[in-house]
């Protein structure tokens, strides 16, 4: 059974600071692999999605990797920003048409 | 282009009453799935659908049933309502149908069981 961890449950770190979320699945067969952001109350937005061939992502200021062998999947953000405060899901698919798993998700705060 | 829509955004129902829930996905947009997101259990699966089909179901309880109509959009409902019902309801819809594509999630529908 896949499951999906993520540590650290929070983080606060001052405005520009470089930080790194983590992401750890126990089935390394996956189909792809999905970081959202969610703000308190509200739903979920895509930031990045790696397909199960692709090492990584990039997207303005953050950069997801992907690593299937060893089950994990870091989240990097660069010089973060108040705005960047919010919880980080990451979410694995094993197979096409398959269910999504997520995790627990990582609380930000970014202290301006 | 319009998101994913849901209605309503905030409802308050007692126990043993039942719920529907609807989700209008962005157009185009095909495959629509269902979430429920509590405090303890985080974000869980409920079910897919795709072209009215649905083709795949979370471990949760008969209560809990959807549909899909040919214009995509998607219901779902909760019957005899618990406690435990109470969280927010999240839908997604995705561009290829293939529910592990990119996924665009609505607001999401915040029920509360009294």
């Amino acid at each position: 059974k896949q499951e999906v961890t993520q540590i650290p449950a929070a983080l606060s770190v001052p405005e520009g600071e470089n930080l790194v979320l983590n992401c750890s699945f126990t089935d390394s067969a996956i189909y792809n692999l999905q970081w959202f952001r969610q703000d308190p109350g509200k739903g979920l937005t895509s930031l990045l999605l790696i397909q199960s061939s692709q090492r990584e992502q990039t997207s303005g200021r953050l950069n997801a990797s992907l690593d299937k062998s060893s089950g994990r999947s870091t989240l990097y953000i660069a010089a973060s920003q108040p705005g960047d405060s919010a919880t980080y899901l990451c979410a694995v698919s094993e197979t096409s048409y398959d269910k999504v798993i997520f995790g627990p998700g990582t609380s930000l705060s970014v202290i301006p | 282009k319009a998101g994913v829509t849901q209605t309503p955004r905030y409802l308050i129902k007692t126990r043993g009453q039942q719920v529907t829930l609807s989700c209008s996905p962005i157009s185009g947009h095909r495959s629509v799935s269902w979430y429920q997101q509590t405090p303890g259990q985080g974000l869980q699966f409920l079910f897919e659908y795709f072209s009215e089909t649905q083709r795949n179901k979370g471990n949760f309880p008969g209560r809990f049933s959807g549909r899909q109509f040919s214009n995509s959009r998607s219901e779902m409902n909760v019957s005899t309502l618990e406690l435990g019902d109470s969280a927010l309801y999240l839908c997604a819809s995705s561009l290829t149908g293939d529910p592990t594509g990119e996924l665009f999630f609505g607001e999401g529908s915040r029920l509360t069981v009294l």
